[in-house]
């Protein structure tokens, strides 16, 4: 059975203290992995696709990269409006995205 | 850019009452997808669908329905309520099946 877990559950970083956040998966077939954002009460903001072991996407302070278990989402010196909770997801041969339980980040001034 | 617009974004309900939930995906989009998101938990795939044909099914009850029409929007139709479908609604749209799926803001139904 297709399963994502993520970790750490929460995570508290000061402004500027660089960390990452880590998914682990298990899916037979894996056509994509995802990161997305979500703020409480809204929908998630699509971050990362990745396809292929070795692949690296970036965009501001964020780097994601993915091996054939899992996925890291690197944060550079982070900001107090990166906290949210940060989802990873997978696509297997089917439709649905098959979502982790998200790393709630909050970052501190 | 556009972006996926649901609605209503807030519905309050009565047990056993009906609950029709509308969502008009990104224009060009012609597959839909419509996830559940309890509170706490990730989003739990429900039903998609490719040029208004129903794509693939997940944990749907069987109280639930929903279509896409002409126009590539999509509806879902709750019936016979329970308090259990208390939870955020979204629907995902994206170019072609198994591409990047782009979330809208959600509707979040409460249920009395």
């Amino acid at each position: 059975e297709d399963q994502v877990t993520q970790s750490p559950e929460a995570l508290r970083l000061q402004e500027g203290e660089s960390s990452s956040l880590n998914c682990s998966y298990t899916v037979s077939g894996l056509r994509g992995l995802f990161w997305y954002r979500q703020d409480p009460g809204k929908g998630p903001e699509f971050l990362f696709t990745l396809y292929s072991a070795g692949e690296e996407k970036e965009k501001e302070r964020l780097k994601a990269t993915l091996t054939k278990k899992e996925s890291f989402l690197h944060i550079t010196a982070p900001k107090p409006e990166d906290s949210a909770t940060y989802l990873c997801a997978v696509q297997d041969n089917t439709d649905k995205l098959i979502f982790g339980t998200g790393t709630r980040l909050q970052v501190f001034p | 850019a556009a972006g996926v617009i649901q609605s209503p974004r807030h519905l309050i309900k009565e047990k056993r009452e009906t609950a029709t939930l509308k969502c008009y995906p990104i224009p060009r989009h012609d597959t839909v997808y419509w996830y559940q998101q309890g509170p706490g938990q990730d989003p739990q795939f429900l039903i998609s669908f490719y040029e208004k044909m129903q794509s693939d099914k997940g944990s749907i009850p069987d109280r639930f329905s929903a279509q896409q029409f002409s126009d590539y929007h999509s509806e879902l139709n709750m019936s016979s309520l329970e308090l259990g479908d208390s939870a955020l609604y979204f629907c995902a749209s994206s170019r072609d099946l198994q591409e990047t799926q782009y979330f809208g803001p959600g509707t979040r139904l409460l249920v009395l």
